[in-house]
């Protein structure tokens, strides 16, 4: 199976920072990668796929980068409604891996 | 609207089967893979389990730690998706979110469509 290794685990931000997140793979996965973000008692929302598109109504200030076992998530300028938890998945491979999560709280 | 809405959590003892049920509505079911992903209290996120479309034979694929245990299933007329869950054991307490995949050129590429969930706890 492929392992994803999200880093950090938690990283204290200030509104209007720019936020970098990296998910490592342990295979390659091309760009089959998603990124997530997720609100306390919420399901999931999609952010990014296959690596770098950034999804319908998401704004610009998401985005992403990265191909084979190294990606990335960038928020350019943090905004207050951005501090969550944030997951990438890999869906190159059965099972469908998730990172384990970054945790991105007001500094 | 594009919606999907989970039911049928609850509390279960040790040993014991639950099904939840994924209702969908404003898309075309029929034509979608379906997913189950799980997430433990406190927990990230894990796969649980797929079922492809009428014309990918309604295949099912599960995680490890479900296989044999767990069942996914659909019912196209009914425009929903079940998930049967047997023999359950106290780490498959969690949330359990039914998700639509995005898929174009034959590949799946995000869960762009999520429900709300619904709590599992196993428990004596």
């Amino acid at each position: 199976d492929i392992q994803l290794t999200q880093s950090p685990s938690f990283l204290s931000a200030s509104v209007g920072d720019r936020v970098t997140i990296t998910c490592r793979a342990s295979q390659v996965i091309n760009n089959y990668l998603a990124w997530y973000q997720q609100k306390p008692g919420k399901a999931p929302k999609l952010l990014i796929y296959a690596a770098s598109t950034l999804q319908s109504g998401v704004p610009s200030r998401f985005s992403g980068s990265g191909s084979g076992t190294e990606f990335t998530l960038t928020i350019s300028n943090q905004q207050p409604e951005d501090f969550a938890t944030y997951y990438c998945q890999e869906l190159n491979n059965y099972p469908l891996t998730f990172g384990g999560g970054t945790k991105v709280e007001i500094k | 609207e594009v919606q999907l809405v989970e039911s049928g959590g609850g509390l279960v003892q040790p040993g014991g089967s639950l099904r939840l049920s994924c209702a969908a509505s404003g898309f075309t079911f029929s034509d979608h893979y379906m997913d189950w992903v799980r997430q433990a209290p406190g927990k990230g996120l894990e796969w649980v389990g797929r079922t492809r479309n009428k014309a990918d034979d309604y295949a099912t694929v599960y995680a490890a730690s479900v296989k044999g245990r767990f069942i996914v299933s659909r019912d196209d007329s009914k425009n929903s998706l079940y998930l049967q869950m047997n023999n359950l054991k106290t780490e498959d307490t969690a949330v359990y979110f039914c998700a639509r995949p995005m898929r174009h050129s034959g590949r799946s590429w995000a869960f762009e469509i999520w429900g709300q969930g619904t709590m599992v706890t196993v428990s004596s």
